[in-house]
This record gives C-alpha cells, structure tokens and sequence, in this order.
C-alpha cells in the first residue's frame, strides 16, 4: 500500500490561486469517489476541508475545490489568504487495503 | 460539539505492547467508523485502522499482523493496541471519527519508542 503522490510544495501570493495534485492508482483515487483533504497547520490535528471529491463540510470556505480526473485528485484554493499556509494531505479509499494518505503538499503564501 | 481525547503511556519500551483509548464527548459512538491514524515527526500521515461501534474492524495491511482495536459503548470509548513495538513507530497517534472523510479528531498523543 503506497502513499498516493502529492508535489512537495506549492506557492502563491495573496489572492491567487494554488491547485495541489494527488496522484494514485485504479485501485484507490480511480476507483472511488471517496478523495479527502486535510489542511493541518503545524503542531495541530489535521482538518477536513474536502470530502468524496468535492464535497465541503459545513464551515469550510467555498474558496476550497475538489476535483478528480482518472487517478488523479486536485484540490484548489482561490483567493489565497494568510491562513491557508499549511500542510494539505490527500486521503483515498483504497478497497480492500482500507484507506490511504498522500505525500502532503506545503502551502506557502508569499 | 464531539470532542476526543487520546490517552495511554507517552513512553514505550522495544517489543513492548503500546496502548491507546480514545475518549468520545459530545456525541454518542454508536453508529460511526473510528480511527487511529499516526504522524512521526516531520513526516506524513499513516491510517492505522478503523473500527465500527459494533466492533467490525479494518487494519492497515502493513500494521495488521500487530494492530488490535477495540470498542467499549459503555463508556464511549475505543482503544488501539500496537504489539513488538520499534523506534519506527514513535509518532504522533490522533483517533478521529469516520473513514475516508475523519470530521472530528483528538489533538494526538506523541508517543516514543525507546529503553
């Protein structure tokens, strides 16, 4: 059970917009509607932003996007703010072998 | 609000067993997958395994051969056994509510593996 691929960093500055990947395989983020992200700022639980795909919990800033092609998931942010500086983790269902984390991606506003 | 709580030794021995208890407040733990995820430090996150308030589980098929879980709806309660522990699992351990989409999550326990 590998990590799914994410890139290990990303930038933009305030008010633009970032797009992290999150790269797996038939068997996880292709075969499934079930990709998560997480935002986790250092020191803190990760915290869910985007659920099967791109579906946002109650609270979460529609400036927060889910999307998924193939085996391949993206999470957008827009309007870049101070706060979304963090770590992003991807999450997908993977059958049989129960779930599974990406790499995480560093978000850096500059 | 649900809240949780992890709870267990901060310090384990080589070969030991580490053990874990989640707490659940706020909100009852029937009918919801929980999970242990782990973090070590500087590095990303693992899933542990998950477990039904009925007690049905799934493990990490890398950890499966040392996970046990349990669940006490007495007490609101679920708990995380890791047996031969090694320094590779000294991490940060959080329990968080449902799989694949975890809404709610413990502020994690750090845990080290050493004699």
């Amino acid at each position: 059970q590998s990590a799914l691929t994410q890139p290990p960093s990303a930038s933009g500055s305030p008010g633009q917009s970032v797009t992290i990947s999150c790269t797996g395989t038939s068997s996880d983020v292709g075969g499934y509607n079930y990709v998560s992200w997480y935002q986790q700022h250092p020191g803190k639980a990760p915290k869910l932003m985007i659920y099967e795909v791109s579906k946002r919990p109650s609270g979460v800033p529609d400036r927060f996007s889910g999307s998924k092609s193939g085996n391949t998931a993206s999470l957008t942010v827009s309007g870049l703010q101070a706060e979304d500086e963090a770590d992003y983790y991807c999450s997908a269902y993977a059958g049989s072998n129960g779930y599974v984390f990406g790499t995480g991606t560093k978000v850096t506003v500059l | 609000q649900v809240q949780l709580q992890e709870s267990g030794p901060g310090l384990v021995k080589p070969s030991e067993t580490l053990s874990l208890t989640c707490t659940v407040s706020g909100g009852s733990i029937s009918n919801y997958y929980w999970s242990w995820i782990r973090q070590p430090a500087g590095k990303g996150l693992e899933w542990i395994g998950r477990i039904y308030s009925s007690g049905s589980t799934n493990y990490n098929p890398s950890l499966k051969s040392r996970v046990t879980m349990s669940v006490d709806t007495s007490k609101n309660q679920f708990s995380l056994k890791l047996s031969s522990v090694t320094a590779a699992d000294t991490a940060v351990y959080y329990c968080a509510r449902g799989v694949p989409a975890a809404d709610y999550w413990g502020q994690g326990t750090l845990v080290t593996v050493s004699s």
